[in-house]
C-alpha cells in the first residue's frame, strides 16, 4: 500500500531556530501534501494544503512566513518553522494523496509524525 | 458552518463490542473516513464510506446515513490494543478532510 515517510520522528531545538519537517511519498506521487498540527488530546488541525510546483494555501490563522511549505517535487513537501517558541511545541503530521483528488476513496495517507520541542 | 461530532470518550470491556457514533453537518459530502490513532503516533485509515449502508472489515465496520447525516464504527471482539483514540472525518465539496474531536476508547480487562 501507499506509504508516507516523515523525518525526523522527533526534535528538540532551542528557541530562536528553524527546524524543517521532512514528508515523502516512497512509492506514489503525491499531487496533494496536507500538513497538520495536533495538541494533546485535540484532533487534527489542518495548517496548509500544498500542491506541486505551486504556493502552499494556508488554513486561517496560520502564519505563512513562519511555517514555510515547499512542494517542489510530486514525491517531497517540506514544511520549515522559522524562528521557533516553545509555543510551536506539538505534533506536526503530513498526508498526502494520491491522483487528482477526484478519488477520495483511496483515502489520505499519513506520515507517522514529528513531535516538536523548543526549548 | 461545518461541524462533526463524536463522543470525547468511551469505555468498553476486553472481548466485549463497542458502538462509536458521529454526526455530521458540512458544506458538501465526499465520503466519511474512519482512522484509528494511538497516542504519539499519526492516524491509520480504517475506513470510508460514501454509499448508506454498512461496511465490513474484519473486526471493524463501518455504516453510513447520509440522509441523518450519520455514521458508527462498530468494533467486535475487543483486544487491548484496540484502546486508541477513533477519528471521524469527512471529505468536503473540495474533498478536504473535516476532522471530528475523536473518540478515546479505554478498553478495560
Amino acid at each position: 500500500g501507499a506509504v508516507v515517510s516523515q523525518h525526523p520522528s522527533r526534535v528538540i531545538c532551542k528557541s530562536g531556530t528553524s527546524v524543517k519537517i521532512e514528508c515523502r511519498s516512497l512509492d506514489f506521487q503525491a499531487t496533494t501534501m496536507f500538513w497538520y498540527r495536533q495538541f494533546p488530546k485535540k484532533s487534527l488541525m489542518l495548517m496548509a494544503t500544498s500542491n506541486e510546483g505551486s504556493k502552499a494555501t494556508y488554513e486561517q490563522g496560520v502564519e505563512k512566513d513562519k511555517f514555510l511549505i515547499n512542494h517542489a517535487s510530486l514525491t517531497l513537501s517540506t514544511l520549515t518553522v522559522t524562528s521557533a517558541h516553545p509555543e510551536d511545541s506539538s505534533f506536526y503530521i503530513c498526508s498526502a494523496r494520491e491522483g487528482d483528488g477526484q478519488m477520495p476513496n483511496y483515502g489520505y495517507t499519513f506520515g507517522s509524525g514529528t513531535r516538536l520541542t523548543v526549548v | 458552518g461545518q461541524n462533526i461530532d463524536q463522543p470525547t470518550e468511551m469505555t468498553a470491556t476486553e472481548g466485549a463490542i463497542v458502538q462509536i457514533n458521529c454526526t455530521y453537518q458540512t458544506s458538501g459530502f465526499n465520503g466519511l473516513f474512519w482512522y484509528q490513532q494511538h497516542a504519539g503516533e499519526a492516524p491509520t485509515f480504517l475506513s470510508y464510506n460514501v454509499l448508506d449502508g454498512l461496511e465490513e472489515k474484519g473486526r471493524f465496520s463501518s455504516f453510513l446515513s447520509r440522509s441523518k447525516g450519520y455514521s458508527y464504527l462498530l468494533l467486535k471482539e475487543l483486544q487491548m490494543k484496540d484502546s486508541a483514540s477513533y477519528l471521524c472525518a469527512v471529505g468536503d465539496s473540495n474533498y478536504q478532510l473535516i476532522w471530528g474531536a475523536g473518540t478515546k476508547l479505554i478498553i478495560k480487562p
